[in-house]
């Protein structure tokens, strides 16, 4: 069946430090993907996307993903943590033709000062 | 405009109450979408609108009805609940097969 991993559940930094989100999914063809991210009560913002071609893709807020088709993998990095980054991140992915997006079960970060 | 609203931002409602919450994008999307999010949860799908047309239902109970009177605006129009049905309600929108979707803030349903 499709689906996305998210291995971590829980993962905390300390403000400064670097981070990388898991992301691992399973489908016959590479889907698009995406990270959102959530903060509390809050509705989802796109951090980034990746459809095709270069396989390191730049988001918002200082983000990055990388596309590794042999792990089946859409990592998630961030050089150096701020503390407004703690929030609910989910990784998704496209499926089909009718635009339904596919959810991770999502990974809480929390920065520590 | 990248801009999804929602209204109201909270809704408490009894279980025998007839609600409805509100969905606006004036991105020129012709995709809509309503989600359901309990706490600590990812978005479950409920609706998918393509074109002003329901093209996806996954399962919903009947006492969520939606509707999309236009392209600009989703309505989910709510009916003797229960309680479980408490929930952030999210609305979404999306160019067509793109899978970009840009979401609302949500409304925080309690039904009591």
């Amino acid at each position: 069946a499709q689906s996305v991993t998210q291995p971590d559940i829980h993962i905390t930094v300390s403000e400064g430090a670097s981070l990388e989100l898991r992301c691992n999914y399973s489908y016959g063809a590479t889907p698009y993907l995406f990270w959102y991210v959530q903060s509390p009560g809050q509705g989802l913002q796109l951090l980034l996307k990746y459809f095709s071609g270069d396989t390191l893709v730049q988001g918002i807020k200082g983000f990055e993903a990388e596309f590794k088709r042999s792990q089946s993998s859409f990592n998630l990095r961030k050089p150096s943590v701020h503390w407004s980054d703690a929030a609910e991140y989910f990784c998704a992915a496209l499926t089909g033709t009718a635009s339904k997006l596919t959810f991770g079960t999502g990974t809480r970060l929390q920065v520590t000062l | 405009d990248t801009e999804v609203t929602q209204t109201p931002k909270h809704l408490v409602m009894g279980m025998t109450n007839k609600k409805s919450l509100k969905c606006e994008q004036h991105m020129g999307h012709r995709a809509m979408y309503w989600y359901k999010q309990k706490a600590k949860k990812p978005p479950e799908l409920m609706f998918v609108y393509s074109y002003e047309k329901l093209s996806i239902n996954e399962s919903v109970p009947s006492r969520f009805s939606p509707e999309c009177p236009n392209s600009s605006l989703l309505n989910l129009h709510l009916h003797a609940l229960q309680p479980e049905d408490s929930a952030l309600y999210l609305c979404a929108s999306s160019q067509l097969g793109t899978g970009e979707q840009y979401f609302g803030p949500g409304t925080r349903l309690t039904v009591t």
